[in-house]
């Protein structure tokens, strides 16, 4: 059984850029939800998608999109970045059917905005 | 406003005795909680859960406890052993609903870095 993966682990953008986190859910998962962690802070949920649709969304700006595949992989996309954007974006994935439950992190990317 | 408080940022607990990790929350719509840990470059991995109908889940070393009045709950690991030096994170979710559809995410603490002391 594979576990959530994330791509890229580390990256540095500069402000105004855009940038694309990618995840991959855990096998038999079909919900994927995106979290930003910045330092010492606990994770925060972005939103959620189910089904490829975003079915769930924290308090974060329209800036911040996103995607999922028919293979239930997803994409977090952050436009025009600001210096708060830098933190570590975590994905999590389960199966639907549920509001929330147990899930299952990736190890994260850690984006830094210069 | 932050409605799930870990008040104590480390706890450190000599190894073969009990560690206990708090957390408060204020909103009384989430009635599911959950404990996470967490190693340095690792993603955090589920503990232990427990509805708002139970008072006590245990788990082998891990019980949580809910204090629903009190909107309280704790983790309990006994023996500590020097692998539990990690961050845990308390998380709360709002009910769950049965229809794959609406979530609000869970709201995380800002978790206890436990460190175990040999």
């Amino acid at each position: 059984e594979t576990g959530v993966t994330q791509s890229p682990t580390h990256l540095i953008k500069t402000r105004g850029q855009q940038v694309t986190l990618r995840c991959s859910s855990q096998s038999g998962h079909n919900t994927v939800s995106w979290y930003q962690q910045a330092l010492g802070q606990g994770p925060q949920f972005i939103f959620q998608y189910y089904r490829e649709e975003e079915n769930g969304r924290g308090n974060f700006p329209p800036r911040f999109s996103g995607l999922q595949f028919p293979n239930y992989s997803s994409e977090l996309n952050v436009n025009a970045l600001e210096l708060d954007d830098s933190a570590l974006y975590l994905c999590a994935s389960r199966t639907g059917g549920m509001n929330t439950g147990e899930l299952f992190f990736g190890e994260g990317s850690r984006l830094t905005v210069l | 406003d932050q409605q799930v408080k870990q008040n104590s940022p480390s706890l450190s607990v000599q190894e073969g005795r009990i560690s206990i990790l708090n957390c408060d929350y204020t909103n009384s719509m989430f009635d599911y909680f959950l404990w996470y840990k967490k190693y340095p470059a690792e993603g955090p991995t589920f503990l232990i859960s427990i509805s708002s109908i139970k008072d006590k889940n245990e788990d082998g070393r891990f019980t949580v406890f809910l204090n629903k009045s009190a909107k309280h709950l704790s983790l309990h690991i006994v023996p500590s052993q020097p692998g539990d030096s990690a961050v845990y994170f308390c998380a709360a979710s709002p009910p769950r609903i049965d229809s794959g559809g609406g979530a609000d995410g869970l709201t995380f603490g800002k978790g206890t870095h436990l460190i175990i002391q040999p």
